[in-house]
Order: structure tokens, then sequence, then C-alpha cells
């Protein structure tokens, strides 16, 4: 299958400093890429989707301006958690859908794990 | 809409078979299986995307039942890697392409 990879794997940072974490498709190109938040033993919740060339869409309760989200090229999307407090501490994982064709499948990074103290 | 999972848990010897069931109250485009290990990222299962499509991954296998919008995971003669977390991923018909709602999962624990 496709290959998505994140990184940092794992990061800790002090409270009101900014994380940036990086989705990379690695061997095919996405023009959309999603970003999801997971705490423990909980689902995945979609916080965005991003979109190659133009604005990210935020779902409902996200604050765009706090999870700044970048998709320069068709294989790599950042998503920025700026000013982290603990309470942002998460598991987060990007997932990558093939562009164009009719293939569907999407794939997930390996999860980037924010400890904010 | 999150789609519903169920059971929450099962707990199955080695060798025993379950079901894991997703219902969503929209109507779908496809249903995507997952599933998670402790600490680690999903793992693509399968995606199902006619309604009446049955598909297999090694000895799981899921259904898609596209007028009662609802999915169907089945884990058959269970291994002991089969354990985790088992996700449902949907994507409505009227959804933003590749936007997916997932179900609250359901927990797998399979015993020697």
């Amino acid at each position: 299958g496709a290959v998505v990879s994140q990184h940092p794997s794992r990061v800790i940072c002090k409270s009101g400093t900014s994380v940036k974490i990086e989705c990379r498709s690695l061997d095919f190109q996405a023009t959309t890429m999603f970003w999801y938040r997971q705490f423990p033993k909980q689902s995945l919740m979609l916080m965005a989707t991003s979109n190659e060339g133009s604005k990210a869409t935020y779902e409902q309760g996200v604050e765009k301006d706090k999870f700044l989200i970048n998709h320069a090229s068709l294989t790599l999307s950042t998503l920025t958690v700026t000013s982290a407090h603990p309470e942002d501490s998460s598991f987060y994982i990007c997932s990558a859908r093939e562009s164009g064709g009719a293939v569907v499948t999407q794939y997930f990074g390996p999860g980037t794990r924010l400890t904010v103290l | 809409q999150q789609p519903v999972q169920s059971p929450q848990a099962v707990i199955l010897r080695e060798g025993e078979d379950a079901v894991i069931n997703c219902s969503s109250s929209k109507a779908l485009y496809s249903v995507h299986w997952y599933r998670q290990k402790h600490g680690e990222a999903p793992v693509f299962l399968m995606i199902l995307l006619k309604g009446g499509e049955q598909k297999g991954h090694e000895k799981i296998s899921a259904s898609f039942n596209e007028k009662k919008q609802q999915s169907s995971l089945y884990l058959t003669a269970s291994q002991l890697s089969y354990s985790g977390t088992y996700f449902c991923g949907t994507e409505g018909k009227t959804d933003s392409w590749g936007k997916l709602q997932f179900g609250a999962g359901t927990q797998v624990v399979v015993t020697p």
C-alpha cells in the first residue's frame, strides 16, 4: 500500500510554544490530506481537510488560528499547533488519499504524539 | 455524524469468530475498515464501495448493505494478531471527497 510519513513521531514542549508536524505522501501525490486528533481510548476526530494550493477546511469546533495548516505541495502538508497548552496533548494523525483515478483508499501516517507540559 | 459501532468490546479465544457492526444515519458512498494497535496509527484493512459488496483480507471479511447504511466486519478463526481496536470510517454521499467519520471503535482481545 501507499506510504505516508509523519515527523516528528513524538514531541514534548513547554506550554505556550508552537509545534509543527509534517505529513508526507512518499510514493504518491495527494491533493487532499486530512488531519485527525485522537485522545486516549477514543476515536479519531477529524480536525481539518488540507487542500493543496488552497485554504484548509476546518471541522466545527476546531480553531483555525490555533491549528494552522499549510499544504504547500502535492506531497506535503504541515500542521502547526500554535501556543500549545496541556489540553492540546494528543495523538495527531494525518492521512492522504491518492489524487485522481478511482483509487479511494485513505492511508494514515504513523502519528505524532504531542505532550505539552 | 459519527457512525455507530457495536459491540464496544469483545474477548475471543484463538480460533473463535466475531462480528463487528457499523451503522450510519446517512447515505453512504463508502465504508473503510481499519485496525489500530495500542500506540500505533490505524492500519487499512479494506474498503467497500458498492451496496452488497463483500471483501476479504486473510480471514477477515466485510460486507456493505447500502440500503441499510450498514457494514459488518467478520473475524473468522481469530488469531492472536487480530487483537486491537477496529474502526469503521464512513464517507457520506454528500460529504466532501475523502472525508471520513469514524466510529468509536471496537476493542478486540484474542486470548490463547
